[in-house]
């Protein structure tokens, strides 16, 4: 079956510092992988997403990046964080034909 | 762009009743919708797709239906339980797929007992 992890699960940083956030899954070859922002009672905008190792899509013009260097791994970062990066990370990939998604436990980040 | 509405006001319902969501979107009727749960500090999880060509689809207490003349789907949580509070998300394909999906904000759903 497949998995999907992701860390860390909370994260408190400074305005101007770097970020790194990782997400994993297993049990499954060559997903699509998608990295989704939920603002505190908002709806979830997505980030980026990949379809294979090295491809990256975005979604919207911001100081995020994200890459893909292995087939079930899929980062994603800023070299200087905003107050505005704050916000409830999610990364997911999709399963089956349906376009069905299956979430990761979600990081928590607070930039002060 | 397609929009998606979801009420977002918090539906409080008692339990033992029928908790009833709507969905709207505005523009092209998408193949299938899904709907997905969420607990507070978690991801989404999925609970139920419905295709363009289906009015009705059941899963255990869980009800949807799917109207593309009205644009509309609905999402029914019959003898509804505490365990069963929590956001609900409809969401849609995008047509510019791979597997892009287009999500509505929510409506919590709180069952008192």
């Amino acid at each position: 079956s497949q998995t999907i992890h992701q860390w860390p699960a909370t994260l408190v940083q400074p305005v101007g510092s770097p970020l790194s956030l990782e997400c994993t899954v297993e049990g499954t070859s060559n997903p699509n992988l998608y990295w989704y922002r939920q603002a505190a009672g908002r709806g979830l905008q997505l980030l980026f997403y990949s379809v294979g190792i090295g491809q990256i899509s975005s979604e919207v013009p911001q100081n995020l990046s994200a890459s893909r260097p292995q087939d079930r791994q899929f980062i994603l970062s800023s070299k200087k964080l905003l107050l505005s990066d704050s916000g409830f990370y999610l990364c997911a990939y999709r399963g089956g034909i349906t376009d069905t998604q299956y979430f990761g436990p979600g990081t928590r980040l607070t930039v002060l | 762009s397609q929009k998606i509405e979801q009420n977002s006001e918090a539906l409080n319902i008692q339990e033992g009743k029928t908790a009833t969501l709507t969905c709207n979107y505005t523009n092209y009727s998408p193949a299938y919708l899904q709907w997905y749960r969420q607990d507070p500090g978690r991801g989404p999880v999925f609970l139920l797709l419905i295709r363009e060509n289906e009015k009705e689809k059941r899963k255990e207490r869980l009800k949807v239906t799917f109207d593309t003349t009205l644009k509309q789907s609905l999402f029914h949580i019959t003898a509804s339980q505490p365990a069963d509070s929590a956001t609900y998300l409809c969401a849609l394909v995008r047509t510019d797929s791979w597997g892009k999906l287009q999500f509505g904000a929510g409506t919590q759903v709180v069952v008192t007992p």
